[in-house]
Parts: structure tokens; sequence; C-alpha cells
């Protein structure tokens, strides 16, 4: 079954820190692969997106992921925190073709901001 | 651009009762909704794909006598909780397809409910 994984629950760092939250899926084929943040009373914001090409993406608000094939994974990244990241952040995929628009999510990674 | 409101944000109703919930797209056409249900400390589960002016595509598990949906115009989708009981209560949130953008989904901030 295809299935999207964020093997962190929780993570915690500080402000100014590096961050990396992890994603991997499994699907048949390479699907669509994005990133999602939710704070507390706004929708879901897509932070970045990929498709194909160039396996590194930029995104919003400083966000890059990577795309690597052979781990099956689309870790997302930024260089220094701030304290507004604080949130939930979910990976998510579609498999394109019939199942066009049908994301499938993490369980999500809640990020804690310590100043 | 591409805002998509839901009403109520939160509504706590009695078992047994009916709720509506709206999902509209502000400033876009959107073809296709899609509703997801997100329980607590858990992901976004899609509970079905709502296309104007059709009937919507519900996923496998998903009742749809309990859940009715409706995408009666391009900026306007219902999600109606028939019966409500106490296990229905959770957050549901719906999404919006911007055409051109594929594959891009907008989401709504979500509805709350509680059935007591």
């Amino acid at each position: 079954a295809q299935s999207v994984t964020q093997p962190d629950i929780h993570i915690t760092v500080s402000e100014g820190a590096s961050l990396e939250l992890r994603c991997n899926y499994s699907y048949g084929a390479t699907p669509y692969l994005f990133w999602y943040v939710q704070s507390p009373g706004q929708g879901l914001q897509l932070l970045l997106k990929y498709f194909s090409g160039d396996t590194l993406v930029q995104g919003i608000k400083g966000f890059e992921a990577e795309f690597k094939r052979s781990q099956s994974s689309f870790n997302l990244r930024k260089p220094s925190v701030h304290w507004s990241d604080a949130a939930e952040y979910f990976c998510a995929a579609n498999a394109g073709g019939t199942s066009y628009g049908k994301l499938t999510f993490g369980q999500g990674t809640i990020l804690t901001v310590h100043p | 651009g591409a805002v998509v409101s839901q009403h109520p944000s939160r509504v706590i109703c009695k078992s047994g009762t009916s709720v509506k919930i709206e999902c509209r797209s502000l400033d876009f056409q959107a073809t296709t909704m899609f509703w997801y249900r997100q329980f607590p400390k858990k992901s976004l589960m899609l509970m079905a794909t709502s296309n104007e002016g059709s009937k919507a595509t519900y996923e496998q598990g998903v009742e749809k006598d309990k859940f009715l949906i409706n995408h009666a115009s391009l900026t306007l989708s219902t999600l109606t909780v028939t019966s409500a009981h106490p296990e229905d209560s959770s957050f549901y949130i719906c999404s919006a397809d911007l055409a051109g953008s594929y594959n891009e989904q907008f989401f709504g901030p979500g509805t709350r409910l509680t059935v007591l």
C-alpha cells in the first residue's frame, strides 16, 4: 500500500540551529511530493513541492527539501530556525494519474523552537 | 490569493443531530474540493473528493450516507455529518484544487466538531 512516513513525532531545536525533518515514502513509482506546515487556527500551507527535475527544491520561508530516489526520502531542511517556525509539519504524496489530487499524508512532526 | 475558508470554525452538537460544514474558495474557482478528517495527534485522512456538479467519490471505509457532500458551485462545497455521534468528533479540513496549479491544493483552516 502507498504510504508516507515521518519517523519523528516531535523535534525540539534551539533558535538559530539547523533543522532537518525526515520523510520517507512507499510508492510503486516516484510520487509527487509535498511539504505542508500547519499552525494553530491556520490552514495547511504549502512550503514546497517536487514533481521532477532538480532534486533540491527551494520553498518559502527559507525551507528546502531534497529528493533522494535511492532512499525514497524527501527530507525538509532549514539552515537557521526562527521561533516563528514552531508548528506541525506534514509530508504528503500523490501518485498522480487517476489518483490526481489525492494526498496521502505522513503522521506529522511537531517542531518546538527554544529561544 | 487562493484562500479557502471554512464555516463554522468550531461546532458543538448533541448526539443524533446533523451538522453542516461549509468550504468556500474565496478568490478562485475550484473544480475539485477534498474533505479530510484529522484525529488528535494523527495525520489527515482523505474522506472524499468532490467535483462540482457531480457526486462525491468516497474513500474506502467512509460512510457516504453519514458524511453527505455537496459541491453545488465552483466555490462552495458542504459536508453534512448526519445523525452525529461522539465518535464523529474530529477536526474536518477541506481543500480546493486550483486549476492550472497541477496537484497543488489550498487548505481551509478546519472545523472542530464536538458531539456530546
